[in-house]
């Protein structure tokens, strides 16, 4: 089974400081790994996944998360963060076997940008 | 553009009610999944479907039951809502054919049970 570990469900920053989302995830297995993000009254859009390749990934927006195997972790970072990414964050794995598309999230990181 | 759609944004049942979600996607996905979003929780599945008429339990199915009778729809049925059950459910769907693929998912209903 797969679990995900976001250690931080809180995270307050001013504008255009760096941030830093925590993620850790558990397997037995091999996996995909996500960052979804919520924006107030909406649903969950992805953000970025890590698939193969390269560890290091990037999203359109300026966010970059670096697939860590040793210490299975995925986190999340931004050099300089703006109001408009105030925004909920969930961290999710995928088992690489498995056709049935099945996400494990973790609990979610409420970032919010102070101006 | 992917959309999947919820029938409601906003609903309010009272104790003891059936209460049908549905949600619509108009990908061709072969998968689909309910989930319900509770703060300090995050997302918990509680029903998924690879296939028109097949179904699979999550991780919190008790009080709920689902229907995929069309490949596009799939439907979350709380049988006698209950106020525990108040909360944001969120739809989704994904491809199998891509098995890497994204959770494309709606906008959440918001079920308020009195």
């Amino acid at each position: 089974a797969q679990s995900v570990t976001q250690l931080d469900s809180q995270v307050p920053v001013f504008e255009e400081a760096p941030v830093e989302l925590r993620c850790n995830y558990s397997s037995s297995v091999s996996v995909y790994l996500f960052w979804y993000v919520q924006y107030p009254n909406q649903g969950l859009q992805l953000l970025l996944k890590y698939l193969s390749g390269s560890t290091l990934v990037k999203s359109i927006n300026g966010f970059e998360a670096e697939f860590n195997k040793s210490q299975t972790s995925f986190h999340l970072r931004k050099p300089s963060v703006h109001i408009s990414d105030t925004a909920e964050y969930f961290c999710a794995v995928k088992n690489r076997g498995s056709t049935l598309g099945r996400l494990y999230f973790g609990r979610g990181t409420q970032l919010t940008v102070w101006p | 553009d992917v959309k999947v759609t919820q029938s409601s944004r906003y609903l309010v049942k009272r104790t003891g009610e059936k209460v049908f979600l549905e949600c619509v996607q108009d990908m061709d996905h072969e998968n689909m999944f309910w989930y319900r979003q509770d703060p300090g929780l995050g997302l918990r599945l509680i029903y998924f479907s690879y296939d028109v008429k097949m179904k699979e339990k999550g991780d919190i199915p008790e009080g709920y039951s689902v229907s995929r009778e069309k490949k596009e729809r799939f439907s979350l049925i709380l049988e006698s809502a209950s106020t525990n059950q108040t909360s944001m459910y969120l739809c989704a769907s994904s491809s199998l054919d891509r098995a890497t693929d994204t959770q494309y998912f709606g906008p959440g209903t918001r079920l308020t049970v009195l």
